[in-house]
């Protein structure tokens, strides 16, 4: 069984558009993660969620916003998308509190688009 | 702050061969260490980490790290390297800014394995 699963894998849309990434985790996680990997593979925190708190790195623009219908669950919607937008993505799941216990597990990543 | 230098963006290295990924960290405290590798298209597989106790850490697929706090290094090195070990390396240390462990990652070392 795949422990952390985005969907879709790979996603193509035009400028302006609306669209989300799903990620879900089967491990009892209680924290998600949301990353963006840029074209140069730099990895940056987007946003840390659990059932207590959202972290928001105050770069990301409130066109990105989390939202989590349940602990196996944290998707990524992306509202007006911009060329600038276009990377990977990947989400993460940890257990709660500090190491070890707070080890990250990645998903495969999706791969976004914007033309 | 914490950072991760990780100096070598290639590094070349013919199968067979022997190999170290260096990495440099700035934390304050006492670091949490980490090894991911990102093979093409996929996701950030864990190799290994550093939490405390012995410096040097074990990982998956004949992957070993060792911690050297004089030198604020976490090298990852493998005795002998396979094609298959052709990936991107990632170096990244979690301290606790503003109450929340979060990771920061290096920018990544692009292996390349020469038959």
């Amino acid at each position: 069984d795949t422990a952390v699963s985005q969907t879709p894998k790979y996603l193509v849309t035009q400028m302006g558009n609306d669209k989300s990434i799903k990620c879900e985790q089967n491990l009892g996680h209680d924290t998600m993660y949301w990353y963006k990997q840029d074209s140069k593979k730099f990895l940056k925190i987007m946003f840390s969620y659990n059932n207590k708190e959202l972290i928001i790195n105050e770069t990301v623009p409130n066109r990105f916003s989390p939202k989590s219908p349940d602990k196996a669950h944290l998707n990524l919607h992306i509202n007006s998308l911009e060329l600038g937008d276009s990377a990977v993505y990947f989400c993460a799941s940890s257990q709660d509190g500090g190491p070890p216990r707070n080890t990250q597990y990645f998903g495969p990543g999706t791969r976004l688009t914007v033309l | 702050a914490q950072s991760v230098t990780q100096p070598d963006i290639h590094i070349t290295v013919s199968e067979g061969a022997s190999l170290e990924l260096r990495c440099n960290y700035s934390y304050g405290a006492t670091p949490y260490l980490f090894w991911y590798v990102q093979s093409p298209g996929q996701g950030l597989q864990l190799l290994l980490k550093y939490f405390s106790g012995d410096t040097l850490v074990q990982g998956i697929k004949g992957f070993e790290a060792e911690f050297k706090r004089s030198q604020s290094s976490f090298n990852l090195r493998k005795p002998s390297v396979h094609w298959s070990d052709a990936a991107e390396y990632f170096c990244a240390v979690l301290g606790l800014p503003g109450g929340s462990y979060i990771p920061t990652f290096g920018r990544g070392t692009s292996l390349i394995v020469h038959p």
